[in-house]
């Protein structure tokens, strides 16, 4: 069974410009979550969808930054425009819609690195 | 602030030594994850504590919730190069699917 894919691995952007990152969950799971680490910090939350639905976006920074999951699987994060403070390495975890915070299966995550 | 303060930040060792890495907290979490993370790859799930004071073993590694729910540690007995990594605790609070971590031991064993 796959796991939790990120595309891209590493992403190398100029300040202003936009960047679409995209996680595939593990088929069947109805939780997905973005988390990121940005240099010298912790795995901070980002947001939470149900399927299609944003359960909680309680940890997105501001709004330059937009995720969508259309039709329930497949999610995107955008960031438009990127700022130097967005770099860092965002990850993708999901879960099946039976756990209720016992864990969460992670992608290998995106590095994005903004100049 | 950061929820959960993990230490120590660095650990080097070396092979068939033991160690502890402890998690701390003054909130309570109704479950605690403890994941390692190799270079260029996402966290995985070692286990999943959920009662205060449970204890789960998993060969060498012994992981242990505080009777509070607050805390947790991670004891590895006689450490193998291969056990280097970056070891992460992570809490949930209210059952709720939201993960605070803490800032991650880098463990390295030397042979």
């Amino acid at each position: 069974e796959a796991g939790v894919t990120q595309f891209p691995s590493h992403s190398v952007i100029e300040k202003g410009q936009t960047v679409t990152l995209r996680c595939d969950p593990i088929s069947g799971h109805d939780n997905l979550y973005w988390y990121r680490r940005v240099m010298g910090k912790e795995i901070k939350f980002l947001l939470h969808f149900v399927k299609e639905s944003k359960q909680d976006e309680s940890g997105m920074p501001n709004n330059r930054f937009l995720a969508e999951r259309t039709g329930g699987t497949y999610s995107t994060l955008k960031v438009q425009p990127a700022e130097l403070e967005d770099s860092g390495v965002y990850f993708c975890a999901s879960s099946p819609r039976s756990s209720r915070g016992t864990e969460a299966f992670f992608g290998q995550g995106t590095r994005l690195t903004v100049v | 602030t950061q929820l959960l303060e993990q230490s120590p930040q660095f650990l080097s060792i070396q092979e068939g030594e033991n160690l502890t890495v402890y998690c701390n907290s003054s909130s309570v979490f109704s479950s605690l994850q403890w994941y390692r993370q190799e270079p260029g790859e996402g966290p995985v799930l070692l286990v999943t504590v959920v009662t205060g004071g449970e204890v789960k073993k998993l060969k060498r590694l012994t992981f242990q919730f505080g009777d509070a729910r607050k805390d947790s540690s991670l004891h590895i007995t006689a450490a193998q190069p291969g056990d280097t990594g970056l070891y992460l605790c992570a809490g949930a609070r209210n059952n709720f699917n939201k993960f605070y971590f803490g800032s991650g031991t880098k463990l390295n064993v030397k042979p």
